[in-house]
């Protein structure tokens, strides 16, 4: 079946700092792949996302690349605030169900701290 | 932009209670979900509904019940609450789009935190 599994937090990094946080999938077939962000007090919301191998997603100075190869999707910042302390969710859809829908499968979540 | 309302943000009920969880989006998504969160755990799939009275089981069914009477309300009902069910709970709503299914995101609501004392 699939999975998501993702690095362990917290991960805990001060104002500036390079951020990565790895995400490898398990699928059978070819999976479009997300990253959610969930603040505080609040539900989860689409960060990026890459539909196809070697794409590439981006938003808010966040990007991931979808990496076939590795069946890997990592997300990376380049310069941290302290507004992106928040938990990350990677997740990929290929999972069919009833009415030709998709139901998505979830990492555990990574949680950032981002110190000033 | 999509909107995903939970009727609730903080419930606190006793053990056996009926509880009923609602939820509304206004984009005319097909598919609604509900999850639960747990510390560790993730996001679990409790049950999805692809349209009007139309349900799937997800990966936790046990203990919950869904209902889906028009297109844009999805509720999740706790027969008899347990404090096992204490939790926060999600729903979510993306497009069917067939075809392109698999590339349309979910979108969330704020999520009901349930405490069962």
């Amino acid at each position: 079946g699939n999975s998501v599994t993702q690095m362990e937090g917290p991960v805990t990094l001060s104002e500036e700092a390079f951020l990565t946080i790895n995400c490898t999938y398990t699928a059978t077939g070819y999976p479009s792949l997300f990253w959610y962000v969930q603040y505080p007090g609040e539900g989860l919301q689409l960060l990026l996302k890459a539909t196809k191998a070697d794409d590439k997603g981006s938003n808010k100075g966040f990007e991931a690349t979808y990496r076939k190869e590795t069946t890997s999707f990592h997300l990376e910042k380049g310069s941290v605030q302290v507004s992106d302390s928040a938990v990350y969710f990677c997740a990929l859809s290929d999972r069919p169900s009833s009415g030709g829908s998709y139901i998505p499968t979830f990492g555990r979540g990574t949680s950032l701290i981002v110190h000033p | 932009d999509v909107k995903v309302t939970q009727s609730s943000r903080y419930l606190v009920k006793r053990t056996g209670e009926k509880v009923f969880l609602e939820c509304v989006q206004d984009m005319d998504h097909e598919n609604m979900f509900w999850y639960r969160q747990d510390p560790g755990l993730g996001l679990r799939l409790i049950y999805f509904s692809y349209d009007v009275k139309m349900k799937e089981k997800g990966d936790i069914p046990e203990g919950y019940s869904v209902s889906r009477e028009k297109k844009e309300r999805f509720s999740l009902i706790l027969e008899s609450t347990s404090t096992n069910q204490t939790s926060m709970y999600l729903c979510a709503s993306s497009l069917s789009n067939s075809g392109q299914g698999k590339n349309q995101p979910q979108h969330f609501g704020d999520g009901t935190r349930l405490s069962i004392l």
